[in-house]
């Protein structure tokens, strides 16, 4: 358990529609990362988030944006979903702070989303 | 653009047959070369950071390393419940601390 949690787990939803997917953070750390997994792509790197802030941002859709709250949890909000947008989404966190191994970053379990 | 690459794609070992996955990768300046194991439906996890040439870290049957160009994870005498996908990604130097991902490596271990 890398104590990044994720919910919800699956997802099931339709085209055109608009989901929310939470994350919540290993205690202690300020970076959030969100991340796509799909069969072809392999892991994408989205966005990252340190400590309420966008951090930096990766190959993420316009119809894709996201937050982080005071608590320090993110989420990620997909709109206007395509079957194309059907993939495991993980987050991932992070102390936040640069140097050595607080820069490894701890992944959530995921949550799978299948748009039909 | 960093670029990283895993091969082979798939290997299959029968229990005991020590073998090394390879990655190859290209960034303008290398923060940390990570490791991770992911299980089918499963989130990826952490097995080791690298930061330097001629740097070797091992875990129990594991043991990776790292060269200016690439990096080997080693299995000694693998057992079935190391069968997983292994997942290789490099850090860059500079603000951005994004994880660049190679596509994985899928180790089938036969008892």
């Amino acid at each position: 358990d890398s104590g990044v949690t994720q919910t919800p787990k699956h997802l099931i939803t339709a085209t055109g529609q608009r989901v929310t997917l939470r994350c919540s953070p290993r205690s202690g750390d300020l970076s959030v990362y969100w991340y796509q997994q799909s069969l072809d792509q392999g892991l994408q790197f989205l966005i990252q988030y340190y400590n309420g802030e966008e951090r930096a941002k990766g190959n993420i859709l316009e119809r894709f944006s996201a937050q982080q709250f005071p608590d320090l949890h993110s989420e990620l909000n997909l709109s206007s979903l395509e079957l194309g947008d059907s993939a495991l989404y993980f987050c991932a966190s992070s102390d936040g702070r640069t140097g050595g191994e607080r820069e490894t970053q701890y992944f959530g379990p995921g949550t799978r989303l299948l748009v039909l | 653009e960093d670029q990283v690459t895993q091969s082979p794609e798939a290997l299959r070992l029968q229990e005991g047959e020590s073998s090394s996955l390879n990655c190859s990768y290209t960034v303008s300046g290398l923060r940390g070369l990570f490791w991770y194991r992911q299980d089918p439906g499963k989130g990826p996890e952490f097995l080791f950071t690298l930061y330097s040439a001629g740097e070797e870290k091992e875990k129990e049957r594991l043991k990776a390393t790292l060269t200016k160009k690439e990096s080997f994870l080693h299995i000694t005498a693998p057992k079935p419940e190391d069968s997983a996908t292994y997942l290789c990604a490099v850090q860059a130097t500079g603000a951005n601390s994004k994880l660049t991902f190679g596509k994985g490596i899928t180790l089938s271990v036969r008892p």
